[in-house]
């Protein structure tokens, strides 16, 4: 069975920094690209990064890039997101997602982890 | 970027009617890479549709996908009393993945 468990959530200052981790099981981790995608509070969806099976290649929303670096490590079945200078429009809920071979869209998604940027 | 509408915003309807929801892209989805969600509060997506019409693993037939180009439409057939949620199109043509603001299907 799929699962994908984020964590690292809280309230942090604006300008502040924060890392997101989600652990994956039950399926083989480094086959396949992961996303970041987050939620406002009562918003849409909003695709923030993603990353290739092997690590090697990235991409970001223009909204996070040169702020946010997503990573992974296939040796521990886990996502990184590393968020710096946050900003209040980043407070959100924010979801690993797995694609479907590699293509784009998401067949699996954790139960997300939220992130609040206030002072 | 392309750039997903979603009508309408809200759809009230009863168990058991039918469900027509809209998706148009601002410009053509290549190859019809474009994929459904329902989400529930609370809740996490649920991947639904992908490459416009295939329903993903455990879906109901109820739930259809259609369309090409700038149009797209997810259609169920008859409503159950779990299929009132927020529903979300999605393309994957290109980059950046873009999500359309979502349906709410609620109970008349």
């Amino acid at each position: 069975e799929v699962q994908l468990l984020e964590s690292g959530g809280g309230l942090v200052q604006p300008g502040g920094s924060l890392r997101l981790s989600c652990a994956a099981s039950g399926f083989t981790f480094s086959t396949y690209a992961m996303s970041w995608v987050r939620q406002a509070p009562g918003k849409g969806l909003e695709w923030v990064s993603a990353i290739s099976g092997s690590g090697g290649k990235t991409y970001y929303a223009d909204s996070v890039k040169g702020r946010f670096t997503f990573s992974r490590d296939n040796s521990k079945n886990t996502l990184y997101l590393q968020m710096n200078n946050l900003r209040a429009e980043d407070t959100a809920i924010y979801y690993c997602a797995k694609e479907r071979e590699s293509s784009g869209y998401f067949d699996f998604w954790g139960q997300g982890t939220l992130v609040t940027v206030s002072s | 970027e392309v750039v997903l509408t979603q009508s309408p915003g809200t759809l009230s309807l009863s168990p058991g009617e039918r469900a027509t929801l809209s998706c148009g892209a601002s410009q053509s989805v290549k190859s019809r890479h474009l994929a459904w969600y329902q989400q529930k509060p609370g809740q996490a997506p649920r991947l639904l549709i992908y490459e416009t019409s295939n329903r993903a693993t455990g879906i109901p037939d109820r739930f259809s996908g259609s369309g090409s180009g700038t149009d797209f439409t997810l259609t169920i057939s008859r409503l159950e009393p779990e299929d009132f949620a927020v529903y979300y199109c999605q393309q994957y043509g290109s980059t950046p993945l873009t999500f359309g603001g979502g349906t709410k299907v609620e109970i008349k």
